[in-house]
């Protein structure tokens, strides 16, 4: 079976502009979430969704939106991008619930120039 | 405030030795911890769990150990291998659903 898979796999950008990432999590999984991980850190939770319906979210700008289609797939979209959104962006799905079993893909490295 | 910090950043064991990963939460009403592996150019894989109703439990080859008195859990792998190295990153289950809150990390290398 297909893992989660992550588009694009690195992405090159330049300030102020805009990006999307998308996500297509593991078939029966309802729950994507996303997080951003910054070189030699922890990833950090921005979103997650669950059957298209915004979950949690995390402390970050109102820069970053997300969303989820009827499919499951999802998107993260970042405006104005500034040099500090450089990073791995991870997309992470599970059954839902309360868990800590997340299945993670092997994310987005965008690169903010 | 939550936090969940690792006490080593790099840790260096023989192949075959076993290796014990530690990590320390701030919060006293953390419920539910996870451990994950990362390696080098991939997403961070699940390896185990334990919630705070319990003090260990283990799983193929790792053992996760978990003290509320002193807020402390670690994970052991036994027989360390090659294929163990990797960044071992605890994480706390912090808002429900699929919050989780990491720590920075242990780089665990294996010497042949």
């Amino acid at each position: 079976d297909a893992g989660v898979t992550q588009s694009p796999t690195h992405l090159i950008k330049t300030r102020g502009q805009q990006v999307t990432l998308r996500c297509s999590p593991i078939s029966g999984h309802k729950s994507v979430s996303w997080y951003q991980q910054v070189l030699g850190q922890g990833p950090q939770f921005i979103f997650q969704y669950y059957e298209k319906e915004e979950r949690g979210r995390g402390n970050f700008p109102d820069r970053f939106s997300a969303r989820q289609f009827p499919n499951y797939s999802s998107e993260l979209n970042v405006n104005a991008l500034l040099l500090g959104d450089s990073a791995l962006y991870l997309c992470a799905s599970s059954l839902g619930g309360y868990t800590g079993e997340l299945f993670f893909g092997e994310g987005s490295r965008l690169t903010v120039l | 405030g939550e936090s969940v910090g690792l006490h080593l950043p790099t840790l260096s064991v023989q192949e075959g030795d076993n290796s014990i990963i530690n990590c320390a939460y701030s919060n006293s009403a953390s419920d539910y911890f996870i451990w994950y592996k990362q390696e080098s150019g991939k997403g961070p894989q699940f390896i185990i769990d334990i919630r705070s109703n319990m003090d260990k439990r283990q799983g193929q080859r790792v053992t996760v150990l978990l003290n509320k008195t002193v807020k402390h859990l670690s994970l052991q792998i036994a027989a360390t291998q090659p294929g163990d190295s990797a960044v071992y990153f605890c994480a706390e289950n912090t808002g429900g659903g699929n919050k989780l809150t990491f720590g920075t990390g242990t780089q665990l290398k294996v010497e042949l």
